[in-house]
């Protein structure tokens, strides 16, 4: 199957800074998905971003298809921030999802 | 926007019981669900895709009498985990799919922890 890896694991910024994630899957994908997981656990959509760029507001995702990656960007981080940072694809814009291995953000004071 | 409910959102009972899932679509129809499991610093893995009307397709390694998946209307499918261990505490999550080129959507999560 799909194997999706993501760096760095874990990430400490300071509230303000501004940081670069990265997702690297292994096949071609027609979906991809960028979640945040807050501390309650809840998977908050960010983006479907299977190719291409899009902006909302501080966090802004550029997906190359054909090199098989996707970069989160997120500026003026705020403690809010905070959480697990996951992105996930499939083959299909209809198939199951298989997730990568997380980014562990903190963003301090 | 598409919401999917996941009710209840934290359940505690004690070895051998069965426990029901259920995740809902409120505002739109979804013949397919899916539904995910995450253990404790780790990421979600796929457990099956559920589709209405039909049997549950199972991923490798779930057991499938254990986890009794029931997709039978278009805006609710439910996972039972029949007789539950304590290796079963873990978090659950089912998304939907809202159909075309459409993200999944992903209810809150139950938080299962058995005794």
């Amino acid at each position: 199957g799909i194997q999706v890896e993501q760096s760095p694991p874990d990430l400490i910024l300071q509230e303000g800074a501004n940081s670069t994630l990265r997702c690297n899957f292994s096949d071609s994908v027609n979906n991809l998905q960028w979640f945040h997981q807050n501390p309650w656990g809840q998977l908050i959509n960010l983006f479907y971003i299977p190719s291409g760029t899009k902006q909302n507001g501080r966090l802004s995702a550029t997906t190359v298809a054909t090199e098989r990656y996707s970069l989160l960007y997120i500026s003026s981080s705020q403690t809010t921030d905070s959480g697990v940072y996951f992105c996930a694809v499939g083959p299909g814009t209809a198939s199951k999802l298989t997730f990568g291995t997380g980014t562990r953000l903190q963003v301090t004071l | 926007g598409a919401v999917v409910s996941q009710h209840p959102s934290w359940v505690i009972c004690k070895s051998g019981t069965s426990v029901k899932i259920e995740c809902r679509s409120l505002d739109f129809q979804a013949t397919t669900m899916f539904w995910y499991r995450q253990f404790p610093k780790q990421s979600l893995m796929l457990m099956a895709t559920s589709n209405e009307g039909s049997k549950a397709t199972y991923e490798q390694g779930v057991e499938k009498d254990k986890f009794l998946i029931n997709h039978a209307s278009l805006t609710l499918s439910t996972l039972t985990v029949t007789s539950a261990h304590p290796e079963d505490s873990s978090f659950y999550i089912c998304s939907a799919l809202l159909g075309g080129n459409q993200p999944q959507h992903f209810g809150d999560g139950t938080r299962l922890s058995i005794l």
